[in-house]
């Protein structure tokens, strides 16, 4: 079964503007993790935030974490055509294993 | 460093045959997983390795797939017979000491 849901599950938008989205999840995680995928490819981690962070940057990324809401965003700012992929997230569970969630597909308009 | 390797990269079968996925991790990493993603959806495990031991085949449907990890380092999955519903990306992923998953482009089957 999926642990993470993401949220929405598709976006579009133009080249320039930021983009959210949104994962929920259900139970105690060790770490929550957000991977791209481009069509036809394996998946790339992004970034990784731990139980215990609130907030982390890579980049033009911005992970957020609410562990009392089991809530996590991933915001990429001033998008790029070559960020139209997939997104998802992925819960280390707490004796469990990697859970992804169905995924977000961004489409950047340039 | 070498990605995880996967081959073949496309498998086109007809129901009830048999068919086989290969899996190189990347060097050094124990854990292994395998994930069967289908159209539209995220990536579902199936299988995970720590060496060449089962840490979790929970979700794997063992009346008809089968993988192995010998020696610790490569893998295969095998679905046997192959089914319909089992067209899909059946995706290979490594990981160091619990770090972020590295993931192979996948094999991409179709059954018919």
């Amino acid at each position: 079964s999926q642990q993470g849901e993401e949220d929405p599950q598709a976006l579009s938008i133009q080249e320039g503007e930021n983009a959210t989205m949104n994962c929920s999840y259900k139970t105690s995680i060790n770490n929550l993790q957000w991977y791209r995928q481009n069509s036809g490819r394996g998946l790339v981690h992004l970034i990784l935030i731990r139980s215990n962070e609130r907030e982390k940057h890579s980049g033009r990324l911005r992970v957020t974490l609410d562990t009392s809401k089991k809530s996590s965003s991933l915001l990429i700012t001033a998008s790029r055509a070559a960020d139209t992929a997939s997104y998802f997230c992925a819960t280390d569970e707490i004796d469990n294993d990697m859970r992804f969630g169905a995924g977000t597909r961004l489409t950047v308009k340039p | 460093e070498a990605g995880v390797a996967q081959s073949p990269r496309y498998k086109i079968i007809e129901k009830r045959q048999s068919v086989a996925f290969w899996c190189n991790p990347i060097s050094g990493h124990a854990t292994l997983y395998w994930y069967q993603q289908i159209l539209g959806q995220g990536p579902k495990l199936l299988i995970q390795f720590q060496n060449n031991g089962v840490v979790d085949d929970s979700q794997l449907p063992k009346d008809r797939f089968s993988a192995e990890r010998l020696k610790g380092v490569d893998s295969t999955l095998k679905i046997q017979p192959a089914k319909l519903e089992d067209s899909a990306v059946y995706l290979c992923a490594s990981s160091y000491q619990g770090g972020p998953l590295h993931f192979g482009n996948g094999t991409r089957l179709t059954v018919t």
